[in-house]
């Protein structure tokens, strides 16, 4: 059975950092994309960033770029989210989700079941 | 605002229909394939259409999807109240090099 969890949430300061991680099983690691997608409290999902099967191609939504890095390492069938300068806007609970190819994006399934990220002082 | 636009509600009563719309532009729905997503309260999102139409493995066929032109709809044929919940189309933009999401339809079961 495909498993995505994710670990690493917690209450962080503004300004500060976090990372998080993404643990993959029940399937070939190496041969899919992965992405991160957030949903602040009570609001709709907004994808984050996505990183191909060989971390050829990545990608950012604007509101993180040069803030967020996403990473995986294919040995360890785990994806990353590194998050700096963070902000109350940052406050979610962020999925970990698997695309359907190793190029991106083409739809994402399955989804894990998320870490919440609170930015507050 | 999102570049995908739903409406933010729709409802209806057991057994019946409802309808979904998600409006784009050619540079994501025009050119790209719609995928829709079933959150259930406090629960994280579930794939429910890919590819515009098809339906992954345990999906019920009361769940359709299609597209036309620069706009998708997710339609649900006897309703349940199962079916509340919250979803979302889905698309790449190419023009952005960004994946979109709409803003969320809640359904409601009357």
């Amino acid at each position: 059975e495909v498993h995505l969890v994710e670990s690493g949430g917690g209450l962080v300061k503004p300004g500060g950092s976090l990372r998080l991680s993404c643990a993959a099983s029940g399937f070939t690691f190496s041969d899919f994309t992965m992405n991160w997608v957030r949903q602040a409290p009570g609001k709709g999902l907004e994808w984050v960033s996505s990183i191909s099967s060989s971390s050829s191609y990545i990608y950012y939504a604007d509101s993180v770029k040069g803030r967020f890095t996403i990473s995986r390492d294919n040995g360890k069938n785990s994806v990353y989210l590194q998050m700096t300068s963070l902000g109350a806007e940052d406050t979610a609970v962020y999925y970990c989700t698997r695309d359907s190819s190793s190029w991106c994006c083409n739809w994402f399934d399955p989804w894990g079941q998320g870490t919440l990220v609170t930015v507050s002082s | 605002q999102s570049v995908l636009t739903q409406p933010p509600s729709v409802s209806a009563a057991p057994g019946q229909k409802v309808t979904i719309s998600c409006s784009g532009s050619s540079s994501n729905i025009g050119n790209n394939y719609v995928s829709w997503y079933q959150q259930l309260p406090g629960t994280a999102p579930k794939l429910l259409i890919y590819d515009n139409n098809n339906r992954p493995s345990g999906i019920p066929d009361r769940f359709s999807g299609s597209k036309s032109g620069t706009s998708a709809t997710l339609d649900i044929t006897g309703l349940q109240t199962g079916d509340e919940a919250d979803y979302y189309c889905g698309i790449w933009d190419g023009s952005l090099s960004a994946w979109m999401f709409g803003g969320g339809t809640r359904v409601t079961v009357l």
